[in-house]
C-alpha cells in the first residue's frame, strides 16, 4: 500500500536547467495537489488537479507548470529554474469530499545553485 | 480569503508536560479543520480532524476542539513524549474550494528528558 509516491527525492539544479517531479498515487483519488514548502511560510499551494483532465492554479503558481497524465499522476515541472524555487515539494491526493484528509508524499528536496 | 494563524515556535518542553499549540481561523462557511504532522525528514500525516462546530478530533493522545464561536482549534496532550517532537500544522478546507487545503506557518515542537 504505497499511497502517494515521489520522486526524485532530492536534486540540485542549476539556473536556468530544467526538471519534472514525479508523483503517483495509488488510492484511486479524484484530486492531486503540489504544494512548496519553505521555513516559517507553511505550506503554499502551487497547483491542482480536481479530476482527471483538469488543472488550475494555486497560490504560486509562477514558474511551474503541471500536467495530469491519468487519475494516478501527476507532474510539475520547472522549466527554467531559479535559486527562489529552491525547497522542499510536496504532492498529495484526496477523494473528492475533501473533508478526509490529504495523503501526502515523502517530499523532493531541490537545491538551484 | 481563508486563512489559519498558529502560535510561534518553537516550543519547548520537559517529557510528561502538557501542551497546548493554538490556532485560530479566518473562513467563510463551514470549514473542515485538520492538524497535521511532520516528523524530521518525512512528509505530512493527517493527526486528527473535526468537520463540524463542537467536534473533538482526537489521535495518539492529542485532541482539539471545533470552536466555532472562537473560530480555533487548540491542539492539546496531556503528557507530551520526546517522540512527539516534529512540525505540527493547522490546516483547514472550506467548502466549494476544491478541496485546498489552506495552512498555518507550523510549530516545531521539541521534547526532552
Amino acid at each position: 500500500n504505497a499511497g502517494v509516491t515521489q520522486t526524485p527525492k532530492f536534486q540540485v539544479l542549476k539556473t536556468g536547467q530544467s526538471m519534472t517531479l514525479q508523483c503517483a498515487q495509488d488510492m484511486n483519488h479524484n484530486s492531486m495537489y503540489w504544494y512548496r514548502q519553505d521555513p516559517g511560510m507553511g505550506l503554499r499551494l502551487i497547483y491542482y488537479s480536481a479530476s482527471e483532465g483538469t488543472t488550475d492554479k494555486g497560490e504560486v503558481p509562477n514558474g511551474y507548470n503541471v500536467s495530469r497524465l491519468n487519475k494516478r499522476e501527476f507532474s510539475l515541472r520547472l522549466e527554467s529554474a531559479a535559486p527562489s524555487q529552491t525547497s522542499v515539494y510536496f504532492c498529495a491526493s484526496n477523494d473528492r469530499q475533501g473533508s478526509r484528509g490529504y495523503t501526502f508524499g515523502s517530499g523532493t528536496r531541490l537545491t538551484v545553485v | 480569503g481563508d486563512s489559519v494563524t498558529q502560535m510561534e515556535g518553537p516550543v519547548t518542553l520537559s517529557e510528561e508536560a502538557f501542551l497546548t499549540i493554538n490556532c485560530t481561523y479566518t473562513a467563510t462557511g463551514y470549514p473542515s479543520l485538520f492538524w497535521y504532522v511532520q516528523y524530521p525528514g518525512e512528509g505530512l500525516q493527517l493527526l486528527l480532524k473535526a468537520t463540524k462546530a463542537d467536534d473533538k478530533g482526537s489521535n495518539k493522545g492529542f485532541e482539539a476542539t471545533y470552536r466555532k464561536e472562537t473560530t480555533s482549534f487548540h491542539l492539546e496532550k496531556g503528557s507530551v513524549q520526546v517522540s512527539d517532537s516534529a512540525v505540527y500544522f493547522c490546516a483547514l478546507v472550506n467548502t466549494g474550494t476544491a478541496s485546498k487545503l489552506t495552512f498555518g506557518t507550523g510549530t516545531r515542537l521539541q521534547v526532552t528528558l
